[in-house]
């Protein structure tokens, strides 16, 4: 079965701080990890796709990193309006394979 | 141009009633995804519809839970005889495609309160 774990499952940060949030995943085979951002009363945002180990994609503080068994988010002096929580998701290869398994978020909380 | 709509965005109802939740793609794409998210959990996978296909109904918690697509546009999902543990944020996702490799592109949700 696949399995998405996603930590820290908060982190508050000052304004500045950078740091890491981490998604492990267990699939089948992988056909794409996938990186959301949801504000509260709002639906998930796209964020990135990861397809294969060592791909790397960044958007403006944010830069997402896949390796076989996990991804990260990292993130570069964050700012209070990058206060969300991140979901991560993994679409597998194979029967089902349209839909995504999803993490269960890190709230992010990046403080002035 | 627009994203994902899903009405109503709130709803409370007593325990026992049915609820409609309704959701309207972005236009053109031939996908479309429910998933519900409750308290605390990660957003769980209910029902896909790809263009005339038969859906993939695998996610479907039980046979109170239905959802049909008119016209390969509009989706409605159907809880018949609510329950307390039905409460949690219903989702809608669409794809221009069959959503292999691409990105889901989520409505805000119906919030739903079951009394």
């Amino acid at each position: 079965e696949d399995q998405v774990t996603q930590s820290p499952e908060a982190l508050r940060l000052q304004e500045g701080e950078s740091s890491s949030l981490n998604c492990s995943y267990t699939v089948s085979g992988l056909r794409g990890l996938f990186w959301y951002r949801q504000d509260p009363g709002k639906g998930p945002e796209f964020l990135f796709t990861l397809y294969s180990a060592g791909e790397e994609k960044e958007k403006e503080r944010l830069k997402a990193t896949l390796t076989k068994k996990e991804s990260f988010l990292h993130i570069t002096a964050p700012k209070p309006e990058d206060s969300a929580t991140y979901l991560c998701a993994v679409q597998p290869i194979g029967g089902g394979g349209n839909k995504l398994t999803f993490g269960t978020g890190t709230q992010l909380k990046v403080e002035l | 141009g627009a994203g994902v709509s899903q009405s109503p965005s709130n709803k409370v109802t007593e325990k026992g009633k049915d609820v409609e939740l309704r959701c309207d793609p972005i236009s053109g794409h031939t996908a479309l995804y429910w998933y519900r998210q409750s308290l605390g959990q990660g957003l769980e996978f209910l029902i896909y519809f790809q263009g005339n296909s038969a859906p993939d109904k695998s996610g479907l918690p039980s046979d109170r839970f239905s959802a049909e697509r008119t016209g390969g546009s509009v989706s409605t999902l159907t809880i018949q005889r609510t329950q307390q543990e039905d409460s949690a944020v219903y989702l809608c996702a669409s794809t221009p495609g069959q959503g292999i490799n691409q990105p889901q592109h989520f409505g805000d949700g119906t919030r739903l309160s079951i009394l």
